[in-house]
């Protein structure tokens, strides 16, 4: 069975430009989360999709950033425009229930590495 | 407010070592789940346990072993005879029972040295 899968695995782009995000689920969950590790800090929670849905936004850090996930199967993670500040690895797991109706856990995929110069 | 505080940044140990990764977290829940994830040098987040607050009990898997403390608010994680492959960054999350999110320490980064 396939894992999570992102792409880009790595992107560098200036500050001012647009970078979008992949993120490709295991088939079959319809939970959906993105996160992102700044700086070597902590990794922080970003949104949370059920389905299409967009069920917990809370962790998006302002509107320059914008996730979709049209038809319940990948989503995207634009920001636009880029700051310097939003360097760093973000990450997307997904699972088939939520945590707390489960005994599974995330999986999460590799990471893109963004380098906003 | 939910918290998970890895107080070691950075331990090195020489292989056949045991080491000992520490977690402490807080919660107001009574019940939530901790977990423990490796990311090895590919970067991606590899599971390896989920513990549930109503549980207590330790856990072995192999070399790997986990210490869940209740009255200390600890979760830690020992491996046993420690080898070069064990190198990475180890994370220890907490999710409570009404959120979906985790909250993840700011990871530990294990070199194991020949």
């Amino acid at each position: 069975e396939a894992g999570v899968t992102q792409f880009p695995s790595h992107s560098v782009i200036e500050k001012g430009q647009t970078v979008t995000l992949r993120c490709d689920p295991i088939s079959g969950h319809d939970n959906l989360y993105w996160y992102r590790r700044v700086m070597g800090k902590e990794i922080k929670f970003l949104l949370h999709f059920v389905k299409e849905s967009k069920q917990d936004e809370s962790g998006m850090p302002n509107n320059r950033f914008l996730a979709e996930r049209t038809g319940g199967t990948y989503s995207t993670l634009k920001v636009q425009p880029a700051e310097l500040e939003d360097s760093g690895v973000y990450f997307c797991a997904s699972s088939i229930y939520p945590i707390a109706e489960s005994t599974d856990t995330q999986y999460f995929g590799p990471g893109t590495r963004l380098t906003v110069l | 407010a939910q918290k998970v505080t890895q107080a070691q940044t950075e331990i090195s140990v020489v292989e056949k070592e045991d080491v000992t990764l520490d977690c402490v977290y807080e919660t107001r829940d009574t019940t939530y789940y901790l977990f423990w994830y490796k990311q090895p040098p590919s970067g991606e987040l590899v599971f390896l346990i989920r513990r549930n607050s109503f549980d207590e009990q330790n856990e072995i898997s192999g070399r790997y072993s986990w210490n869940f403390q209740k009255s200390t608010s600890s979760f830690n994680f020992t491996i046993t005879a420690s080898q070069v492959v064990d190198s990475a960054v180890y994370f220890c999350a907490l999710s409570g029972w009404n959120n979906n999110d985790m909250r993840f320490g700011a990871g530990t980064r294990l070199t194991v040295k020949p």
